[in-house]
């Protein structure tokens, strides 16, 4: 089956740090997406992307595809950004599978 | 409302017993999907349905049935509760497949024990 490796597992950072999440996949996708997942356990969609840069407030996200490879960057990271950040892609090809998921990685900001 | 919703919220079962999680979506979205999610592991697809009517196996269908009756409603059942089936289940909807957002249920913290 294919991965989807996110890093790191866990990132404990101050107010104001700038936040950097990796997500390596193996084989070709037709597209990637960062889900937030909230202490209380609901999950929001941050991004859909297949190539280049998106930017959302102070969140952004890029993506290569030759090198198999997306980053979440968070800006003036806030305490309120504290939750688990999830890659999930689909894989070219992949048919209804729906997406396959990294394991995500936990972030907590501390003011 | 709008949106995508899950019940119950919160299940406590036995081992052996029949369990029914219900999911419900008001956006008409043809496509919608069971994940659940457990520690170590990512989220881990069980069953999707492309439509009414259509059903499929995701990698984990083992002990679970699908139906989908209606486009809006695509209800999990456990015929025989077991620990091993202790998670949290999510259901999600979308438009379509590739290059389209899924929108997330509030998810159900099932306990078996």
């Amino acid at each position: 089956k294919n991965e989807v490796e996110q890093s790191p597992q866990n990132l404990t950072a101050q107010e104001g740090e700038f936040i950097t999440i990796n997500c390596s996949y193996s084989v070709g996708i037709s597209a990637l997406h960062w889900l937030q997942q909230h202490p209380g356990g609901g999950i929001v969609s941050l991004f859909m992307l297949s190539s280049g840069k998106k930017k959302h407030g102070r969140l952004i996200a890029t993506i290569n595809i030759q090198e198999k490879h997306s980053s979440l960057h968070i800006t003036a990271s806030h305490p309120r950004d504290s939750a688990v950040y999830i890659c999930a892609v689909m894989y070219s090809g992949g048919g209804a599978d729906g997406l396959t998921f990294g394991k995500g990685t936990h972030l907590i900001i501390q003011p | 409302d709008a949106g995508i919703t899950q019940s119950p919220r919160y299940k406590i079962t036995e081992t052996g017993r029949q369990v029914t999680l219900m999911c419900h979506q008001t956006w008409s979205h043809s496509y919608m999907f069971w994940y659940r999610q457990d520690l170590g592991h990512g989220l881990r697809l069980i069953y999707y349905s492309a439509a009414a009517d259509i059903t499929d196996k995701g990698e984990v269908p083992d002990g679970y049935v699908v139906s989908r009756s209606k486009t809006e409603n695509f209800p999990l059942t456990l015929e025989s509760a077991t620990r091993s089936q202790t998670s949290v289940y999510f259901c999600a909807s979308s438009a379509g497949l590739a290059g389209v957002t899924q929108y997330f249920g509030p998810g159900t913290r099932l306990t078996v024990l």
